[in-house]
């Protein structure tokens, strides 16, 4: 069965520290590879995706993710966090194998430590 | 602002009533879904179309639910006789494709998601 797994249910790092968010996937297709955030009462906010191609990807804010096949991962990293960081993060996966719909991880909620 | 929007952002509604949420993608745009999300948990797939074609449905979607997009471009999701555990936030998004139908992606066809409507079923 396909799923999407984020383990951290909360991260809190303080401002200037680097973050890493972990995502894991399962099913064995080809996927392509999303992440959003989502701030308090708010919709989601495109932040990278991954599709084909380089494996690093770079996405808005200053955020990059990494694409390891070997791991099933799709982790996404910060080399220094802003207070204004502070959202829930939600990676999401599609397979080009199934049907269009994208399903998403249950999220990981950033504190930032002043 | 160009973006997917949604109406109502907030509704309060008693347990047995009927509810209609709208949802205007981004213009252009063919491929519209919906999604919901309760509290502490990611998006739920719910439904999706492609123009006006109504092509898959989440087993979440119950009778109750019924969506529509009559001209390909706006939505609508109604419950009807709302419960309880339908209090969620209901998100809308949409994207553009250039393939159609399952295992079909392009590399734009990119969720783009509106602001949510929150509904509360007392």
């Amino acid at each position: 069965a396909q799923s999407v797994t984020q383990p951290d249910i909360h991260i809190t790092v303080s401002e200037g520290a680097s973050l890493e968010l972990r995502c894991n996937y399962s099913y064995g297709a080809t996927p392509y590879l999303f992440w959003y955030v989502q701030s308090p009462g708010q919709g989601l906010q495109l932040l990278l995706k991954y599709f084909s191609g380089d494996t690093l990807v770079q996405g808005i804010k200053g955020f990059e993710a990494e694409f390891k096949r070997s791991q099933s991962s799709f982790n996404l990293r910060k080399p220094s966090v802003h207070w204004s960081d502070a959202a829930e993060y939600f990676c999401a996966v599609g397979w080009y194998s199934s049907a269009s719909k994208i399903i998403f991880g249950s999220g990981t909620r950033l504190s930032i430590r002043p | 602002d160009t973006g997917v929007s949604q109406d109502p952002r907030h509704k309060i509604t008693k347990r047995g009533q009927n509810v209609t949420f709208r949802c205007d993608p981004i213009s252009e745009h063919n491929r519209l879904y919906w999604y919901r999300q309760t509290l502490g948990q990611g998006p739920e797939f719910l439904t999706y179309f492609q123009n006006e074609a109504q092509l898959e449905k989440s087993r979440l979607l119950s009778d109750r639910f019924s969506a529509e997009r009559p001209k390909g471009s706006f939505s609508t999701l109604e419950i009807q006789r709302t419960e309880q555990g339908d209090s969620a936030m209901y998100l809308c998004a949409s994207s553009l494709t250039y393939g159609r139908g399952q295992g079909t992606q392009s590399s734009t066809d990119t969720q783009y998601f509106g602001p949510g409507t929150r509904l509360t079923v007392l």
